[in-house]
């Protein structure tokens, strides 16, 4: 099983839509989640981090399900300048007593919205 | 007033060259990196400084060393270029504390090997 894997789309979505992402990591002693935005031939930027009890930003809101060891995020009404690749983020193993931003990345879901 | 920088943006070369792109945050960050982004759009960890004591090495051939002359500043020197070295290699920082997780992302540097 890969460390962190998810649906590479691509998702075409008209704009105005909800659409879902799902993410499935397998290191049941991972404690820190996130969202990334990849934009094309851009550097991924952290889009928000994903909290245990769910957390909303806007028109985004992120799921964790610890015992599923699955992470969601979800878009309403898509925009056209949400067209990105969005990846999933799990901190990988310690190093020297502290994970220090051992990031394991996902391959990313690339979503399209079209007007 | 870019927060993290480096440079080349395009690096073009031969096989069998050795390269350097550097890097550099002034965001007063104690963490960088080097991730390296291949033709599947793989985002993966190659090394991390904690000022400038490496503290990640993940499965990197040796030809790749990373040199930190102070923490905000983290070079990647990449001896005998092989065509496998094609990729987008960004490098990224981090704080401290809480924060610690959360990378700010250079621009990448894409590298193409001929």
């Amino acid at each position: 099983r890969k460390e962190v894997e998810q649906d590479p789309g691509p998702f075409n979505v008209p704009e105005g839509a909800t659409v879902a992402f799902n993410c499935t990591y397998s290191n049941s002693a991972s404690q820190s989640f996130f969202w990334y935005r990849q934009d094309c031939r851009k550097e991924p930027k952290l889009l928000m981090s994903v909290y245990s009890s769910g957390n909303e930003d806007g028109r985004f809101t992120a799921q964790l399900n610890r015992a599923s060891q699955y992470i969601s995020l979800l878009i309403r009404d898509s925009k056209l300048s949400d067209s990105a690749t969005y990846l999933c983020v799990v901190n990988g193993p310690a190093y020297y007593g502290g994970s220090q931003g051992n990031l394991i990345f996902g391959k990313g879901t690339k979503l399209s919205v079209k007007p | 007033d870019t927060a993290v920088s480096q440079t080349p943006k395009y690096l073009v070369t031969q096989m069998g060259n050795d390269k350097s792109i550097k890097c550099e945050q002034n965001l007063g960050h104690d963490t960088m990196y080097w991730y390296k982004q291949d033709s599947k759009k793989f985002l993966k960890i190659m090394f991390s400084y904690n000022n400038k004591e490496l503290i990640i090495n993940e499965t990197v051939p040796n030809r790749f060393s990373p040199k930190s002359p102070d923490k905000a500043h983290l070079n990647l020197h990449i001896n005998s270029l092989e065509l496998g070295d094609s990729a987008v290699y960004f490098c990224a920082s981090s704080p401290a504390g809480t924060g610690r997780e959360k990378l700010f992302f250079g621009s990448g540097t894409q590298l193409s090997v001929l």
